[in-house]
């Protein structure tokens, strides 16, 4: 089945700097691979997502790049800001589920 | 929009004995998941449903756990007897697209299970 891998599962950056995590997956008929911001005590909420026929997508300071290939995607947040604290979690879909990666927690020093 | 309502927030209930916990999806979703989040892990999928059928169950404990969605709406997930390792988040979301899991889920503010 799918495995969905994801690191790291700290990283702690200066505000105002980029971070960026990444996942791996082994389903090659994977098609959807979303991020879920997860603040301590509340619910996942989605922030961005990626499709297969796309290689990157951004919002604002935050961007999702897609390597089908390689079998991996990465989220990109730049110039860091205290609210970006959290933990974060890939997935992708595999057959009519999602498969989520074991989350990374961003620390973001001031 | 209303979100997805959970209830109750916390439980503390001594092992083998019964929990239920409630869910409402936003008006309309088709798709409705109950996920355990054990501390420090990602959500792991127990059930989802596809209205009042369901579509993939293959994770859930089915010799203790249980789960429902009687008329396509709200559900209801049981756990009978509890386990100490049954001491979990459990999330609830629901999606308006569906089987397929491949568009935004909106998630509950989720049922904290203590089992002592």
């Amino acid at each position: 089945g799918e495995n969905v891998e994801q690191h790291p599962s700290t990283l702690s950056v200066q505000e105002g700097d980029s971070a960026v995590i990444k996942c791996t997956y082994s389903d090659s008929a994977s098609n959807y691979f979303p991020w879920y911001k997860q603040e301590l005590g509340k619910r996942p909420q989605l922030i961005i997502d990626i499709r297969s026929n796309v290689g990157e997508k951004k919002d604002q300071r935050i961007a999702v790049t897609l390597n089908k290939t390689a079998k991996h995607f990465s989220l990109h947040i730049t110039e860091t800001q205290p609210e970006d604290s959290a933990v974060y979690f890939c997935a992708a879909d595999s057959n009519y589920q999602l498969i989520w990666g074991a989350g990374t927690k961003l620390i973001i020093k001031p | 929009e209303a979100g997805v309502a959970q209830s109750p927030r916390y439980k503390i209930i001594e092992k083998r004995q019964s929990v239920a916990f409630w869910c409402n999806p936003i008006s309309g979703h088709a798709t409705l998941y109950w996920y355990q989040q054990i501390l420090g892990q990602g959500p792991k999928l127990l059930i989802q449903f596809q209205n009042n059928g369901v579509v993939d169950d293959s994770q859930l404990p089915k010799d203790r756990f249980s789960a429902e969605r009687l008329k396509g709406v709200d559900s209801t997930l049981k756990i009978q007897p509890a386990k100490l390792e049954d001491s979990a988040v459990y999330l609830c979301a629901s999606s308006s697209l569906g089987p397929f899991a491949n568009t935004e889920a909106f998630f509950g503010q989720g049922t904290r299970l203590t089992v002592v």
